[in-house]
């Protein structure tokens, strides 16, 4: 199956600070996602961006297909936003998810 | 527009026992996926169906585990003889057509006693 990486594994930010994730896959997919699982361990679409750049409020997301990463951009970062981002891509039937990265935004 | 339903939210079984997790896909979607999550780890998939049909079942388990998308009501999936290292958090998700933006349910969290 596809490898995916995401880093940095763990991110503790200041309330306002701007923070940029990454995400590394190993082959070509046809569908990339960007979740947030929250503290109550919902799943929270952010993005659906197999390819360029979107942008919803102090998030945006850019995928370079052919270069096989992606960027989640968040700016100001507030409290709200701690909880785990997850990255997964997806190829044939399946989504292939990275281990995701654990951000805490303090007050 | 109500999101992709699961229930129960929580279940408890103990060694032995079966568990049945049900999901209600979005309105308008007829696939649906089956992913688990261990703790502090990602999603691993499990199983991807469409009404009536499994489509890829290379994620599941060979033995105690089954899955099935009727035409009618929710999918459901199915854990025989549970073992304790069958805990985890189970999602389900739908999307309309293969390979399009997926949404996920709120999760099962299965703990096995």
């Amino acid at each position: 199956g596809i490898q995916v990486e995401q880093s940095p594994p763990d991110l503790i930010l200041q309330e306002g600070a701007n923070s940029t994730l990454r995400c590394n896959f190993s082959d070509s997919v046809n569908n990339l996602q960007w979740f947030h699982q929250n503290p109550w361990g919902q799943l929270i679409n952010l993005f659906y961006i197999p390819s360029g750049t979107k942008q919803n409020g102090r998030l945006s997301a850019t995928t370079v297909a052919t270069e096989r990463y992606s960027l989640l951009y968040i700016s100001s970062s507030q409290t709200t936003d701690s909880g785990v981002y997850f990255c997964a891509v997806g190829t044939g039937n399946q989504f292939y998810f990275g281990t995701g990265t654990s951000l805490t935004v303090i007050p | 527009n109500a999101g992709v339903m699961q229930n129960p939210r929580h279940l408890v079984r103990r060694r032995g026992q079966e568990a049945r997790l049900r999901c209600s896909p979005m309105k308008g979607h007829s696939h649906v996926y089956w992913y688990r999550q261990l703790p502090e780890e990602g999603l691993k998939f499990m199983v991807y169906l469409q009404k009536e049909n499994i489509i890829d079942e290379s994620g599941m388990p060979k033995e105690r585990f089954s899955a099935e998308f009727p035409k009618e009501g929710p999918s459901i999936l199915r854990i025989q003889q549970v073992v304790r290292g069958d805990s985890a958090a189970y999602f389900c998700a739908s999307s309309p057509l293969s390979r399009t933006e997926a949404f996920f349910g709120q999760g099962t969290r299965l703990t096995v006693v």
